[in-house]
């Protein structure tokens, strides 16, 4: 059974520039959150969706945006790219909001 | 609101050695659930376990245990003999009931665990 699978692996962008990232979750599976890893801040919660609807979103600007299509596939959008964006963005998928969570490797993001 | 600590930043064994991790959290919710996450080297965060606010019971998977206590609000995650594969950063992590917390997977900031040969 394939896992969660995110893309790109690493990108590297500059300052005001915007990206997407792309996570294909577990197949079944219905709910794709997103987090943020930072050394300084750690692990935090962007947004969850759950069959295309967001239930819930996390206390981020309104840089940062996602969206889940119909076959529950995700992606997250962040424009306007400031040096404090470099993270290390996670996508998990799950059955639902209260099961456990499988994890992509994650996106690796710098901004120059 | 909800929070989860662990007062543990970083501890290092050495091998053989048993270890215990531990986490406390806060929350207002009767109904929520605790997991805790092992990160190795290559990122991708792994389950370990999963644990709802109404099963108190302890649980033992080979070399990895868990106590759950609901009176001091903890979760502590203990490594017997521990081995040089199971270094890597452990995340403690709580998710709550309620249409504000759906999804909301809170962590702690992690206990780095370096286990020597």
């Amino acid at each position: 059974k394939a896992g969660v699978t995110q893309t790109p692996r690493y990108l590297i962008k500059t300052r005001g520039q915007q990206v997407t990232l792309s996570c294909s979750p577990i197949s079944g599976h219905r709910s794709v959150s997103w987090y943020q890893q930072t050394p300084g801040q750690g692990l935090q919660f962007l947004f969850e969706y759950f069959s295309e609807t967001q239930r819930n979103k996390g206390n981020f600007p309104g840089r940062f945006s996602g969206r889940q299509f119909s076959n529950s596939r995700s992606e997250m959008n962040v424009s306007t790219l400031e040096l404090g964006d470099s993270a290390l963005y996670l996508c998990a998928s799950s059955w639902n909001w209260n099961e456990k969570l499988f994890f992509g490797s994650g996106t690796q993001l710098s901004v120059l | 609101a909800q929070k989860v600590t662990q007062a543990q930043t970083e501890i290092s064994v050495v091998e053989k050695e048993d270890v215990t991790l531990d986490c406390v959290y806060e929350t207002r919710d009767t109904t929520y659930y605790l997991f805790w996450y092992k990160q190795p080297p290559s990122g991708e965060l792994v389950f370990l376990i999963r644990r709802n606010s109404f099963d108190e019971q302890n649980e033992i998977s080979g070399r990895y245990s868990w106590n759950f206590q609901k009176s001091t609000s903890s979760f502590n995650f203990t490594i017997t003999a521990s081995q040089v594969v199971d270094s890597a950063v452990y995340f403690c992590a709580l998710i709550a009931h309620g249409s504000s917390n759906t999804g909301k997977l809170i962590f702690g900031q992690g206990t780095t665990l370096q286990v020597k040969p």
